[in-house]
């Protein structure tokens, strides 16, 4: 069965640093998401990406993130200079082998730890 | 308002019990509705999509009410293994696609 795969599946970075997390959506999907979970808390909607750009992000997703779809299997998730606050499971996620498949499935996340 | 609401319980019940979640949602275009189950510390997974008509797989049962801006989820004869949180997700796409989860409502089932 086709599935979503994330990479690393936990990092723990010093406060300040680059990362970059990883992800292979499912192959034919056309829409890409990624979410983060703080610990005990909702599942939250960071950006969506269709079509090779961004077709929406929420408030979270600030000028410190940005995704990039390199070539053409992998989407990532870029945190420019992480803070103690983005510690947090961060989902990657696809849907959309077509408009009207919306179901989203998920990769089974990265634990990012800030230091 | 939240875009997608639910009570976020705990409900806790005992095996064989019948329980209801409901959620509501805020944006009157969406589209698509489902609901997700997540265990501790893993990702959601689909557990079924909703239908206008209302739908039924096994032991759950999933309603839509537009006018209402409503789903539920019923599950019927619980078992041990439903224990988990179940989130409410709902889809709206014009130009863009954008899925947007409840808080969850977590469930616990004792024996």
């Amino acid at each position: 069965e086709p599935e979503v795969t994330q990479t690393p599946s936990h990092q723990v970075t010093q406060m300040g640093q680059e990362v970059i997390l990883r992800c292979v959506p499912i192959s034919n999907h056309l829409y890409f998401y990624w979410y983060r979970q703080i610990l005990g808390q909702k599942v939250e909607f960071l950006v969506s990406f269709y079509n090779n750009e961004i077709s929406e992000k929420s408030e979270i997703f600030d000028d410190q993130f940005s995704v990039e779809r390199p070539d053409g299997s992998n989407f990532t998730l870029k945190i420019r200079s992480t803070k103690l606050e983005d510690s947090a499971m961060y989902f990657c996620a696809s849907s959309g082998a077509h408009r009207g498949s919306t179901e989203a499935f998920f990769g089974q996340g990265t634990r990012l730890t800030v230091v | 308002r939240k875009e997608v609401e639910q009570d976020p319980g705990p409900f806790n019940v005992p095996e064989g019990a019948t329980v209801a979640f409901n959620c509501t949602y805020s944006n009157s275009a969406s589209q698509s509705f489902f609901w997700y189950r997540q265990d501790c510390r893993k990702e959601p997974k689909l557990l079924m999509s909703v239908y206008s008509s209302g739908n039924e797989d096994g032991r759950f049962t999933a309603q839509l009410n537009r006018a209402s801006q409503y789903i539920s989820l019923l599950i019927r004869d619980s078992k041990l293994s439903d224990s988990a949180t179940y989130l409410c997700v709902v889809n709206w796409y014009s130009s863009a696609s954008k899925i947007i989860f409840g808080s969850g409502t977590r469930l616990s089932i004792r024996p």
